[in-house]
């Protein structure tokens, strides 16, 4: 079975500080990671995803498959970047998300 | 290009009441996702179409939910009965592909009330 664990219901941190969402899977093939972001009375949409290993938004995720986790960072959080994180993982044909972090970046 | 359509934005119900929820997928888009997300918890994968043919519905309740996707285009998505576990949003997604790796793009959602 595949699990994705995302251990922090809740993250506050003030503007300019770094932030760090953490996510962790359980996934005996080789799996495709992704962030999803939902951010206040807009639809759930795609953030990144560890193939493309591109940065979006000043937000990065690197794949660490010894830790099994796929963390996503940005070094210097803005007001705007308040929202609810999802992580997911693709396997078996199947995109499992995990239950999500509600981010709020205060001024 | 216009998003991923859904209706009714809400709807309660009362339990053993049946209920549908309509999806327009963004035009051309070959695969159509159906979730549930239960308050404080990630969406969970109900039922995934290409075109209208069914791919995985392993996580699909079958004894009270059912989906189709008439021509390979809009889809309905059907409880019947309701129970009150079922009280939940309900999102539609399409990609344009097929792929799973492709980016899914989710509708609004239907927030479903059952009393």
């Amino acid at each position: 079975a595949q699990r994705v664990t995302q251990p922090e219901k809740l993250l506050s941190v003030f503007k300019g500080a770094p932030v760090e969402l953490k996510c962790n899977y359980s996934y005996s093939g080789s799996p495709e990671l992704f962030w999803y972001v939902q951010y206040s009375r807009q639809r759930l949409q795609l953030l990144l995803r560890h193939i493309s290993r591109e940065s979006i938004k000043g937000f990065t995720a690197d794949l660490n498959k010894g830790e099994t986790s796929f963390h996503l960072k940005k070094p210097f959080a803005q007001e705007e970047d308040s929202a609810m994180y999802y992580c997911a993982l693709l396997g078996n044909y199947k995109l499992t998300f995990g239950k999500g972090t509600l981010l709020t970046v205060n001024p | 290009e216009a998003g991923v359509a859904q209706s009714p934005r809400y709807k309660i119900i009362e339990k053993r009441q049946s209920v549908a929820f309509w999806c327009n997928p963004i035009s051309g888009h070959a695969t159509l996702y159906w979730y549930q997300q239960i308050l404080g918890q990630g969406p969970k994968l109900l039922i995934q179409f290409q075109n209208n043919g069914v791919v995985d519905d392993s996580q699909l309740p079958k004894d009270r939910f059912s989906a189709e996707r008439l021509k390979g285009v809009d889809s309905t998505l059907k409880i019947q009965p309701a129970k009150l576990e079922d009280s939940a949003v309900y999102l539609c997604a399409s990609g344009s592909s097929g792929r799973m790796t492709d980016t899914q793009y989710f509708g609004p959602g239907t927030r479903l009330t059952v009393l």
